[in-house]
This record gives structure tokens, sequence and C-alpha cells, in this order.
């Protein structure tokens, strides 16, 4: 086991709900990024936090933000949910040190349906 | 284009076989070089880290070729536990995002 947590595990929400998805790093770690993976597909970086301000960001709507808190932990929410973002997101914590993060370990996600 | 591109798969094969993955990735500024394997709806996990020298680990073997940008991964005397999905992973320079390909899905049969 890696240390990391999600919460919830799954998720079914409709069209233009909103959601809040939740990671807990692992002990030692600084660094948490998002990924969504749809099916079929690799994982798709969204963005990543570091001292609890965003570290980089992939090619995903506003609509998808972030948080991190003074431990670590991190949320990702989701607003106007459309048919498409059914997917797992997956989290992954690591450490960064000057600049360069070292392994990153993942939760094992949380599933996201949205009808 | 997409960054990162693999295989198709899915590669079904007998135990005891050796199979291998080819992967390519485009952005010639890419440092850091990995497979990950991902079991059915379970997480990534990574399985080793590539360098240029190439590097084995038991019956895993994995090269790079930066200058035609190519990551292999062999697989010797295949397991029924190494069925999974195998992603290969890289990590641009002054990045900290990985960027997945699609993944090849391996199945290991009796």
């Amino acid at each position: 086991e890696t240390g990391v947590t999600q919460s919830p595990t799954h998720l079914i929400k409709t069209r233009g709900q909103q959601v809040t998805l939740r990671c807990s790093s692992q002990s030692g770690h600084n660094t948490v990024s998002w990924y969504q993976q749809a099916l079929g597909q690799g994982p798709q970086f969204i963005f990543q936090y570091y001292r609890e301000e965003e570290n980089g960001r992939g090619n995903f709507p506003p609509r998808f933000s972030g948080l991190q808190f003074p431990n670590y932990s991190s949320e990702l929410n989701v607003n106007a949910l459309e048919l498409d973002d059914s997917a797992l997101y997956l989290c992954a914590s690591s450490f960064l040190r000057q600049g360069v993060s070292d392994e990153q370990f993942f939760g094992p996600g949380t599933r996201l349906t949205v009808l | 284009r997409k960054e990162v591109e693999q295989d198709p798969g899915p590669f079904n094969v007998p135990e005891g076989a050796t199979v291998a993955f080819n992967c390519t990735y485009s952005n010639s500024a890419s440092q850091s070089f990995f497979w990950y394997r991902q079991d059915c709806r379970k997480e990534p996990k990574l399985l080793m880290s590539v360098y240029s020298s190439g590097n084995e680990d038991g019956r895993f073997t994995a090269q790079l070729n930066r200058a035609s940008q190519y990551i292999s991964l062999l697989i010797r005397d295949s397991k029924l536990s190494d069925s999974a999905t195998y992603l290969c992973v890289v990590n641009v320079k002054g990045y900290n995002k990985l960027i997945f390909g699609a993944g090849t899905r391996l199945a290991v049969h009796p």
C-alpha cells in the first residue's frame, strides 16, 4: 500500500452538478497531482499542488479546480459536470525538491459516473 | 499526434512466452521514463524506471533510445500474474507531470 488515500471510492452524479473529491498524501510528501483516466485511456494530468498553490496545469477547463491544505491533503472540485467527466480520478503524492519530483505514488482512485 | 504512443494490444500470450512492448514519445525534452503496471480497476503502480544504459529487474528488461525517442519493455517467461495493462510514461524536463500512453493490455493464459 502506498499510504495515499482517496474518498469517496465511487460516486454517481447528474449533469450540471458539482463534485468534490479528496486525497490524503503519503506521510513526508509535499505535493499532490491529480489525473483523470477515461475508460481505455492512460491517465491525463489535471494539475499539481505544491505548498498550497497550483504548480502546473494540464489541458482542463477552469471548472476543474483544486485546493491543497497545510497538511498537504488535497481536494479536486469539478463544477457543471458533463457526461464526459465520467472517469477514474487518481491523485498521486510525491516529494518535490528543488523543482524536481521524486516518484509519484498513486491512490486507489475515485470512480465518478455522470448520468 | 499523441505525446506518448504505445502498441495498441491486446497481447495474448501463453505462460512462459517472451513479450515485448514498444513506446515512442514526441517531446525531445523528455527527461525521465518509466513503465507502470495497472491491474483492472486499480491504480497504476511503478514497475520500473528506464535508463539510457538499459536496466533489468528479474524477468523485466527496459531499454531507452533517446535518439529514436523509443522505449521498450521485455518480459521473459511470462506468468499468469503478469496479466495487466502496461503504461509507458515520460516526464518532461521542467515539468512535474507524468505523461502516460494509453497502455497496452497483456493477457497471459495457461
